[in-house]
């Protein structure tokens, strides 16, 4: 389909360790977001890339968290030295950039960290 | 700083009944507005958005929202629930590119 997609869709990894997560967007869409979501909770900001612009990293809630999106197409968020607090999921969404667009989501990946 | 405020945490209502959930924002100007939905095991999807215009505003599963400037709210309503609405339901505020999501409101349907 031409929707967001994100893999993988669960990822079970060991305090410590470091994980990757993948998003494609919607082919076009200049802007792409990364959420958490924790359980029972709303969506967390993370951050934030449109276009070629530097990227807002405000949601960011450490140094161990950091995005690429390569190409300004595929996005990579990587959580270095996992903790148990990080477990959640992680959600991704495209939108066309212009102010106010509708977002667009993927399914997520549900992170657990033992 | 905006936030946004969904009140309810939790909601439980009757297959057939009228259903309204709340949303408040703080913010200096009139934003974007939107609700999202998702369903168990689903991602988030689009219900309806309130960019100008008609304060009253129809989106996609027989929802609608009400735009109150006076109030600073956004209440989501459907006059006649059905099994299948039970999800969990956030309202977004954009005042510029970025989405700010409220914690959200749990909707349990009964038979």
């Amino acid at each position: 389909g031409a929707g967001v997609s994100q893999s993988p869709s669960n990822k079970v990894t060991e305090k410590g360790k470091d994980v990757e997560l993948r998003c494609d967007p919607i082919s076009g869409h200049t802007a792409l977001y990364w959420y958490r979501q924790s359980l029972g909770q709303g969506l967390e900001f993370l951050i934030y890339f449109q276009g070629n612009s530097a990227p807002d990293k405000s949601g960011l809630p450490s140094d161990r968290f950091s995005a690429e999106r390569t190409g300004g197409s595929v996005s990579t968020l990587t959580i270095q030295r996992t903790q148990q607090e990080d477990s959640a999921v992680y959600l991704c969404a495209s939108s066309l950039g212009v102010a106010g667009n509708e977002q667009f989501f993927g399914p997520g990946t549900r992170l657990t960290v033992l | 700083a905006q936030s946004v405020t969904q009140p309810d945490i939790h909601i439980t209502v009757s297959e057939g009944a009228s259903l309204e959930l709340r949303c408040n924002y703080s913010y200096g100007a009139t934003p974007y507005l939107f609700w999202y939905v998702q369903s168990p095991g689903q991602g988030l999807q689009l219900l309806l958005k309130y960019f100008s215009g008609d304060t009253l505003v129809q989106g996609i599963k027989g929802f609608e929202a009400e735009f109150k400037r006076s109030q600073s709210s956004f209440n989501l309503r459907k006059p006649s629930v059905h099994w299948s609405d039970a999800a969990e339901y956030f309202c977004a505020v954009v005042p510029g590119n970025q989405f700010y999501f409220g914690t959200g409101t749990s909707l349990t349907v009964i038979p």
